[in-house]
């Protein structure tokens, strides 16, 4: 069965550090990946995805992801952190190959930006 | 941009109590979705919907669970008698075809089971 694990539940970093945030999934075929970011009282939304092509996948937001796929990762991104940048993090794979809108998706990482 | 809006965002009802969350998706979407996630747990699908018919359910979804485009805006979930363990944040989502490249998502309904 399809799985998506977040290693981390709480991360916490400085403002204008490099961010990454891991994924690992399990998925017996090509994954359709996914990352949405949920700030508070806001909905899910789509940070980036992965199809096919290019294992590296630029986002919104300048967050950008790599599929790995001897790894069974799809880690997260960014350069330099902004306090906005401050939410929860779900990572997920489309249970039906991503042509379906069933996804899977993981616990979440709930990012801290310290001033 | 195009939004999912979500009512109420916090729903308190009494156990056994019938509750009815609301979703308005975005006008020109034709598949519509319902996921929640259980405090500490992760986001879980529950339900599809499209062409006025359930296209997939999760073993969640069982039959106290049901779904209903009762006109051409809304979507609803129902719940027909609540448990303790209901208590979730429920996401409603949208999609213009069938596929999970482009769900939106709404903000959500806090349903508390007390």
């Amino acid at each position: 069965a399809q799985s998506v694990t977040q290693p981390d539940i709480h991360i916490t970093v400085s403002e204008g550090a490099s961010l990454e945030l891991r994924c690992n999934y399990s998925y017996g075929a090509t994954p359709y990946l996914f990352w949405y970011v949920q700030s508070p009282g806001q909905g899910l939304q789509l940070l980036l995805k992965y199809f096919s092509g290019d294992t590296l996948v630029q986002g919104i937001k300048g967050f950008e992801a790599e599929f790995k796929r001897s790894q069974s990762s799809f880690n997260l991104r960014k350069p330099s952190v902004h306090w906005s940048d401050a939410a929860e993090y779900f990572c997920a794979v489309g249970a039906g190959g991503g042509s379906q809108g069933n996804l899977i998706f993981g616990k979440g990482t709930k990012l801290s930006v310290k001033p | 941009e195009p939004e999912v809006t979500q009512t109420p965002s916090h729903q308190v009802t009494q156990m056994g109590q019938e509750v009815i969350l609301r979703c308005v998706p975005i006008s020109n979407h034709l598949y519509f979705y319902w996921y929640r996630q259980i405090l500490g747990q992760k986001v879980e699908f529950l339900v599809s919907f499209y062409n006025n018919e359930i296209s997939e359910k999760s073993e969640i979804f069982d039959d106290q669970f049901s779904v209903e485009r009762p006109d051409g805006s809304n979507f609803t979930l129902k719940i027909r008698s609540t448990k303790l363990e209901d208590s979730a944040m429920y996401f409603c989502a949208s999609s213009e075809w069938w596929s999970a490249e482009k769900l939106f998502f709404g903000s959500g309904t806090q349903l508390s089971v007390l």
